[in-house]
């Protein structure tokens, strides 16, 4: 079955450092592939999808992630990170045409 | 336009008792999921319906029920509640699936007692 692992279930950067958030899928063909964030006491908001249309996707915020097939990864980047950004990442997959997501990447942003 | 509604916020309900959930999606919107978020278990889908109709279901008790109406709105209920019910209940919409991405409501906190 698809599935999203996400490592690291805590990081931290200082502000205006590169912000990285690692993401592996399992998957035997092409998956659909979502960032989203979720602030404190608030619902998920989408940040960026994979629907195989380019390996690079841009997202809001200044996110982006790219698909690597080779690695079955899809890793969440931000060349700078800011105060703001202090939130949890989840990364999700869809399986069966439901929105499965992985554990989720609390950052930390440090002034 | 008007994002995904969820009521109430916030619920405190004692052991035994049921629960209902409600949810406004997007207008337009003929998909709504449900999502059960703890800090053990993360997020995990309970169910989604399709033009009233349950499309796909979750690995949940029977005690977790829902339905959609014709206007799309939807709402969760949670019958005999247990202590370890207690999560933060997501609604999320979009116009035909998960494939397109969906939109989240704020959630609703349930507490059991």
């Amino acid at each position: 079955a698809q599935s999203v692992t996400q490592l690291g279930s805590h990081v931290s950067v200082s502000e205006g450092a590169l912000v990285l958030l690692r993401c592996n899928y399992s998957s035997s063909v092409p998956p659909y592939l979502f960032w989203y964030v979720q602030y404190p006491n608030q619902g998920l908001q989408l940040l960026l999808k994979y629907t195989s249309a380019a390996t690079l996707v841009k997202g809001i915020n200044g996110f982006e992630a790219e698909f690597k097939k080779s690695e079955t990864s899809f890793h969440l980047t931000k060349p700078s990170a800011h105060m703001s950004d202090a939130a949890e990442y989840f990364c999700a997959v869809i399986v069966n045409n439901d929105m499965r997501f992985g554990a989720g990447t609390r950052l930390t942003v440090k002034p | 336009k008007a994002g995904v509604t969820q009521t109430p916020r916030y619920l405190i309900k004692t052991r035994g008792q049921q629960v209902t959930l409600s949810c406004s999606p997007i207008s337009g919107h003929r998909s709504v999921s449900w999502y059960q978020q703890t800090p053990g278990q993360g997020l995990q889908f309970l169910f989604e319906y399709f033009s009233e109709t349950q499309r796909n279901k979750g690995n949940f008790p029977g005690r977790f029920s829902g339905r959609q109406f014709s206007n799309s709105r939807s709402e969760m209920n949670v019958s005999t509640l247990e202590l370890g019910d207690s999560a933060l209940y997501l609604c999320a919409s979009s116009y035909q699936g998960a494939v397109e991405g969906y939109t989240f409501g704020s959630g609703t906190r349930l507490t059991v007692v």
